[in-house]
Parts: structure tokens; C-alpha cells; sequence
């Protein structure tokens, strides 16, 4: 059962423009989420988060925004740079206690290359 | 501020053989996690510690894998035996935990580079 989902395994962009990454979700008691993004022989690096309550968190270069009446939040990079080629694992934590707190459950990835 | 440590980095083993992974969360952090990531999947949370006591082990495979935290600090995973679909990267994380008055910036989890794990 695969809770959270990034349908699309790559993306490819022009440097300068916009890059979108898209995760959908199924359940609903996930209340925060975040954003990674991982090069190769790397740990996953954490990028941004959002909570459920809000529905944009800008930092940067790097907005997220959440619909939570669609399950689904997007992370757009502007402008895309070569640096920014990277695996991004969009990740989704529980609201309940007890055991499933800190519980994080990621999306399979999409791997992003900005060409020069 | 010093992140999350892990070593070694690489392991080759073969099937059979045991193996030990090492963590070091950032200072200060009460809560561990070890994942597995499998290529081309996302990380897949193996087990959680909130200071030494374990919160979370429900998709630990217990027959081969064990893990502690002795003192609260650092973590050991372990192997025994291995088996070639074991072969997989291993990452550390660590949070501040949910004693920060609920705070959400408690539950964001950093990450160590990793022990990329090989069983022949």
C-alpha cells in the first residue's frame, strides 16, 4: 500500500526555468510534510516542509504548496539550476501519537537533470 | 553544528556473514531512526528510539535484525545472518523529538550519508 506517491520517476529542465515535482497521498491523518533532496552517495538532505494547516512555504528558490481537499502538494524550484539535478523524495508524517509519531513515509523519488 | 555520522560508508559481504552498522545523531537529538532504501524505492523506516527505548519496530525483520541504543546517543544495527536481498543502503536520522512543546520543526528528521550495504 503505497501512501504517498511521486508518479513521475524523472523530470528533465532548462536552466532558468521552472521545475515542477509532484507527490499525491492517500492518507489522511498526515498532517507535515517535507521535502528531501539526495545526490548520488548522499543521505537525503531535507529542502522544505509544510503543514497541513497552511498551504504554501516559500524559502528561496523553493515554494510548496498543499491541497489537502486533492491530497496532493508540488514543489516548484525557480529558477532551476544544474546544481539543483537530484533525486527529491517528497516524505509524510502521521498526526497520531504513540507509535506512529516521527513516522515518516516517503514517495519513490523523481529525479531531476537541469541542462545547462 | 555537526550532522548525522554513520561508518563505514561501504560494506561488502557475503550471504551468511554478519555485519554492524554505526550512528551518531546530531547532539542534542532524542529521537533515532535507521531506514532501509532499496535502489529506486524511497527510505523504508526500520526502527525508531526515542532516547533508548524503542517506539517503533514494526517493520524490523527480527529474526536477522537487531538494533540498540545504549545511553541514548549513538546506534548500532546489526545483521545476522545476511541475506542477499539485504543488499541495500542504510540511513541514520535523527530529531529533536516531541518533547519540543509539539513543535513541527521537532519532527523534521536529518540524515547521515549512509552505509551502502553489499551481500554477494
Amino acid at each position: 500500500d503505497q501512501q504517498v506517491k511521486q508518479n513521475s520517476p524523472s523530470l528533465s529542465v532548462q536552466e532558468g526555468r521552472i521545475s515542477i515535482l509532484n507527490c499525491d497521498y492517500t492518507n489522511s491523518m498526515f498532517d507535515y510534510f517535507l521535502w528531501y533532496k539526495k545526490y548520488p552517495a548522499e543521505g537525503p538532505t531535507f529542502l522544505i516542509s509544510i503543514s497541513s494547516i497552511k498551504d504554501k512555504n516559500e524559502d528561496g528558490r523553493f515554494t510548496v504548496f498543499l491541497n489537502k481537499s486533492a491530497k496532493h502538494l508540488s514543489l516548484h524550484i525557480v529558477p532551476s539550476q544544474p546544481g539543483d539535478s537530484a533525486v527529491y523524495f517528497c516524505a509524510a508524517l502521521n498526526n497520531a501519537g504513540g507509535t506512529s509519531y516521527g513516522k515518516l513515509t516517503f514517495g519513490q523519488g523523481t529525479i531531476l537533470t537541469v541542462h545547462p | 553544528e555537526a550532522g548525522v555520522a554513520q561508518s563505514p560508508r561501504y560494506k561488502i559481504i557475503e550471504k551468511r556473514q554478519s555485519v554492524a552498522f554505526w550512528c551518531n545523531p546530531i547532539s542534542g537529538h532524542a529521537t533515532l531512526y535507521w531506514y532501509q532504501q532499496i535502489l529506486g524505492q524511497g527510505p523504508k523506516l526500520l526502527i525508531q528510539f526515542q532516547n533508548n527505548g524503542v517506539v517503533d519496530d514494526s517493520q524490523l525483520p527480527k529474526d536477522r535484525f537487531s538494533a540498540e541504543r545504549l545511553k541514548g546517543v549513538d546506534s548500532t544495527l546489526k545483521i545476522q545472518p545476511a541475506k542477499l536481498e539485504d543488499s541495500a543502503v542504510y540511513l541514520c536520522a535523527s530529531s529533536l523529538g516531541p518533547g519540543t512543546s509539539g513543535s513541527l520543526a521537532g519532527r523534521t528528521q536529518y540524515f547521515g550519508p549512509g552505509t551502502r550495504l553489499l551481500v554477494l
